[in-house]
């Protein structure tokens, strides 16, 4: 089992509708998610963190954690196809080194 | 300037070259990185410095050779690279090397070994 997986898409979400984007992991012990988003040609940028189970929103975005579950989830609301990007969800592993998956990539219909 | 600069942007070199890849942050941080991005792979770790030191070596090839000269600055030099090194090298910061800290990226190298 890879240690982070994404399914690399692509999404398709029309322009003002709800874009959901999923991510499993497969230590138990992993703590912290992060959310990446890259747009083609760029380097990835921090969007979202979250450490607790739950939800946290931070403007459009909405990060959800269920550590039961071991998955990590990114709603964006609202979308603009400014949104179009791939985004990459990354984890440390125990001995604190970053694991991303492979990426995302959401495309918005106008 | 701010945030985490990398020059060249882009790179060419033939195999027999030797090159280096420049970094710098400008954000204080106390960990920097060397990441590889290559098409439908996820980001693969390469090498990682904490306060100058290097923390890990992720099973890298003697030909990409690290230097970090203080907290600010990193390098990659580049000796007889193969065609499969062609790929996006991306430069990180993050203010220290503990799972918490999130990793700031610079613009990255878009490197083409000929």
């Amino acid at each position: 089992q890879k240690e982070v997986e994404q399914n690399s898409g692509p999404l398709s979400v029309p322009e003002g509708a709800i874009a959901s984007l999923n991510c499993t992991y497969s230590d138990r012990g992993s703590q912290s998610f992060f959310w990446y988003r890259q747009y083609s040609g760029k380097s990835p940028e921090l969007i979202m963190f979250i450490y607790s189970n739950g939800d946290k929103e931070d403007g459009r975005f909405t990060a959800q954690l269920n550590k039961a579950s071991q998955y990590v989830s990114l709603l964006i609301r609202d979308s603009q196809p400014s949104d179009s990007a791939t985004y990459l969800c990354a984890t440390p592993k125990r001995d604190d080194k970053i694991i991303f998956g492979k990426g995302t990539r959401l495309h918005i219909l106008p | 300037e701010t945030g985490v600069t990398q020059t060249p942007r882009h790179l060419v070199m033939g195999m027999t070259n030797k090159k280096s890849l420049k970094c710098e942050q400008h954000l204080g941080h106390n960990a920097m990185y060397w990441y590889k991005q290559s098409a439908k792979k996820p980001l693969e770790l390469m090498f990682v410095y904490n306060f100058k030191e290097q923390t890990e070596n992720n099973s890298v090839p003697s030909r990409f050779s690290p230097e970090c000269p203080n907290s600010s600055h990193l390098f990659l030099h580049l000796h007889t690279l193969q065609p499969e090194d062609s790929a996006l090298y991306l430069c990180a910061s993050s203010q220290d090397i503990q799972g918490y800290s999130p990793l700031h990226f610079g613009n990255g190298t878009r490197l083409t070994v000929t």
